[in-house]
């Protein structure tokens, strides 16, 4: 089964500065998806960015963009430039590729509080 | 084009009552998950479905518990007798099928049982 840790309950930083949000996992699967999801305080679930694993190239979204390291299992997410609605918490998940036989949703970290100070 | 809709989005039960929750996938989305979210947790993934089918329901408690997709009307997440501990955020998503890809949430449904 996959497992999906992020180490950092909390991260805080000041308004349009840089930030990174550390998450690895662990699978077998040489083929995956990840994705991290951002739920402010509404606490709807927002996509923010996802990643194929095959793709080497990391993926960007304006201020946001990943730090994909296939080997080391590491999937981190940087924010550019932050603002006051950056805050929230946010959620790194793994889906598998290959469907069928079930473990086809998604598995989430517990989560990065992020605050942003003005 | 509309998202996920789930309703209610807020319910509030005595112990050993029904909740049904409703969601209603994105158009052309025949994939729907149901997740919850215990307070200061992440999503906990409970049960797959396809149209008539549920495909995988590891994540759902043994007992109380049930999904369904029908071939017509929106997915129903059933807890019956409800208990103190069932009291959560029930997140439902929605994906047009075939692994990867993305899945997308519904606001979700608070269900707090006094």
């Amino acid at each position: 089964a996959q497992t999906v840790t992020q180490s950092q309950p909390e991260m805080s930083v000041q308004e349009a500065e840089t930030v990174t949000l550390s998450c690895t996992y662990d699978t077998s699967e040489s083929d995956y998806y990840l994705f991290w999801y951002k739920q402010p305080p509404s606490r709807q679930m927002i996509l923010v960015i996802r990643q194929e694993a095959y793709k080497q190239q990391n993926a960007t979204e304006n201020r946001f963009s990943v730090n994909f390291q296939k080997a080391a299992k590491s999937f981190s997410l940087k924010i550019s430039d932050s603002q006051l609605g950056d805050a929230a918490m946010y959620f790194c998940a793994y889906r598998t590729l290959y469907s069928g036989g079930g473990a086809d949703g998604l598995t989430f970290g517990k989560g990065t509080h992020l605050i942003i100070q003005p | 084009n509309a998202g996920v809709m789930q309703n209610p989005r807020h319910l509030v039960r005595r112990r050993g009552q029904e909740a049904r929750l409703r969601c209603s996938p994105m158009k052309g989305h025949s994939h729907v998950y149901w997740y919850r979210q215990l307070p200061e947790e992440g999503l906990k993934f409970m049960v797959y479905l396809q149209k008539e089918n549920i495909i995988d329901e590891s994540g759902m408690p043994k007992e109380r518990f049930s999904a369904e997709f029908p071939k017509e009307g929106p997915s129903i997440l059933r807890i019956q007798q409800v208990v103190r501990g069932d009291s959560a955020a029930y997140f439902c998503a929605s994906s047009p099928g075939q692994s990867g890809n993305t899945i997308y949430f519904g606001e979700g449904s608070w269900l707090t049982v006094v």
